[in-house]
């Protein structure tokens, strides 16, 4: 039973410290995506990757945020310094697009890292 | 204007009862697809049911279907006989051709025993 996995499930930090979440995505898949969900804004896409190049991270804040794919079995979210505000559920989901098209038709999500920044 | 809307913050529907969740969505992308996610208390996302826009028929996956109205842009998921189990929150998604996937707010459902 293939699926996306997330470490750390929970994560508790203080401010000003680095947060590093890693996810491995399903064996095959060529898209990760990183969101984050709060109550106030929701589902937000914070960044996307395809054959582990990054297409998209304008979702994400670029002083403090990065998106890598080290390689295609892991792509981590980093966050340094950490505040307050990060705090959230953050998931990464992986997908198939077929050739010539940048996404694929489904996402399958991983079961999320709950960050709580005191 | 909203990518995605679901304007049903919160629903109950009786054990055994169909229940309809509403989503409308705004793309002037020939090209898309549609999705609902389930989101139990546990917090994982589990997708449901996809539907493309060149999809002559509307989706089923068991006891979830895909009410699609193209002219209306709007993409309902039907629950029949609904159970316990299905109380969770229900997210509408869209995904553009080439931009991203676009979420709704969510719906809360109850099922009530």
């Amino acid at each position: 039973d293939a699926r996306v996995t997330q470490t750390p499930r929970h994560k508790v930090t203080e401010m000003g410290q680095e947060v590093t979440m890693r996810c491995q995505p399903i064996l095959g898949h060529n898209t990760v995506f990183w969101y984050r969900q709060t109550m106030m804004q929701g589902l937000e896409l914070l960044a996307y990757f395809r054959n582990r190049a990054p297409l998209d991270d304008s979702g994400m804040p670029k002083d403090r945020f990065s998106a890598e794919m080290p390689d295609a079995t892991l792509a981590t979210l980093k966050i340094q310094p950490s505040e307050p505000r990060d705090s959230a559920v953050y998931f990464c989901a992986s997908g198939l697009a077929p050739d010539g098209r940048p996404l694929p038709y489904e996402q399958y999500f991983g079961p999320g890292t709950r960050l709580t920044v005191t | 204007a909203q990518k995605i809307t679901q304007t049903q913050p919160g629903m109950f529907v009786q054990e055994k009862e169909a229940v309809t969740l509403d989503c409308t969505y705004d793309t002037s992308d020939p090209s898309y697809g549609l999705f609902w996610y389930k989101q139990p208390s546990s917090g994982e996302m589990i997708f449901l049911i996809y539907q493309g826009s060149y999809d002559q028929q509307n989706a089923t996956e068991g006891r979830y279907s895909l009410n699609f109205q193209k002219a209306r842009k709007s993409a309902n998921l039907v629950i029949s006989a609904s159970q316990l189990g299905d109380s969770a929150m229900y997210f509408c998604a869209m995904r553009e051709r080439i931009h991203q996937f676009y979420f709704g707010t969510g719906t809360s459902l109850t099922v009530i025993p």
